[in-house]
């Protein structure tokens, strides 16, 4: 299994562009997110989805968009880069369940963007 | 908000001290996760712990959750250089559906050999 894989390694775009930071992963798993890590910060939610068709805002989800329209895939797209999207992306998953418990997360490698 | 606060933010050892990061959460937590994030990489689970006051070791690692379930603390015995990195707690998050992690800010650990 190659787990959560994610790409591209390292991006720089300048203010206004859009691009999609794509992630993927095989553990049939039906919980996905986006983070951003940003120095001191810790790590912030983005956006989440809880299965396919299904996804939902986290703590800082303004300037992003996401969709999920299959088990393994969960892209996030930056809709017009402003330089505080400068940030290190990671994406992750997990199992499950409808009784609100939190499992084990896998973390991807991780995303390296820059905007000028 | 909930938050989810770590302290100390940085730790600096000699290798074979002792090291130890509290994770204190403004809301009663139903568990606390743990993570290290080696420099560079992203970050990996280590712990869950879902009982009050309960106590697990992973080696030289040992995780508590606090009674109360609002803190907790990892404890790592005679610290190596493969130990550096920075240490994560996590709690779920309020503020959307099943299976959202809110995160402290971490503490770096750096070890001097």
């Amino acid at each position: 299994n190659a787990g959560v894989t994610q790409t591209p390694k390292f991006q720089v775009l300048k203010t206004g562009q859009s691009m999609t930071l794509q992630c993927a992963q095989d553990m049939n798993h039906e919980y996905m997110s986006w983070y951003r890590q940003d120095p001191g910060m810790g790590l912030r939610l983005i956006h989440y989805s809880v299965g396919a068709g299904i996804t939902d805002q986290g703590e800082v989800p303004n300037g992003y968009n996401v969709s999920r329209s299959t088990t393994e895939d969960f892209p996030l797209r930056l809709l017009s880069a402003a330089p505080s999207q400068t940030s290190v992306y990671f994406c992750a998953s997990s199992l499950t369940s409808g009784g609100g418990s939190t499992y084990e997360q896998y973390f991807g490698p991780g995303t390296r963007l820059t905007v000028t | 908000g909930q938050q989810v606060m770590q302290i100390p933010q940085y730790q600096h050892v000699q290798e074979g001290e002792d090291f130890t990061t509290y994770c204190n959460s403004s809301t009663t937590l139903s568990n606390i996760q743990w993570y290290k994030q080696r420099p560079g990489g992203h970050p990996v689970f280590l712990i869950q712990l879902v009982k009050s006051g309960e106590v697990k070791k992973q080696k030289r690692l040992t995780f508590q959750f606090g009674e109360a379930k609002k803190n907790s603390s990892l404890h790592i015995t005679a610290t190596q250089t493969t130990d550096v990195g920075t240490y994560f707690c996590a709690g779920p998050w309020s503020g959307g559906s099943q299976g959202n992690l809110i995160f402290g800010k971490g503490t770096k650990l750096s070890v001097k050999p």
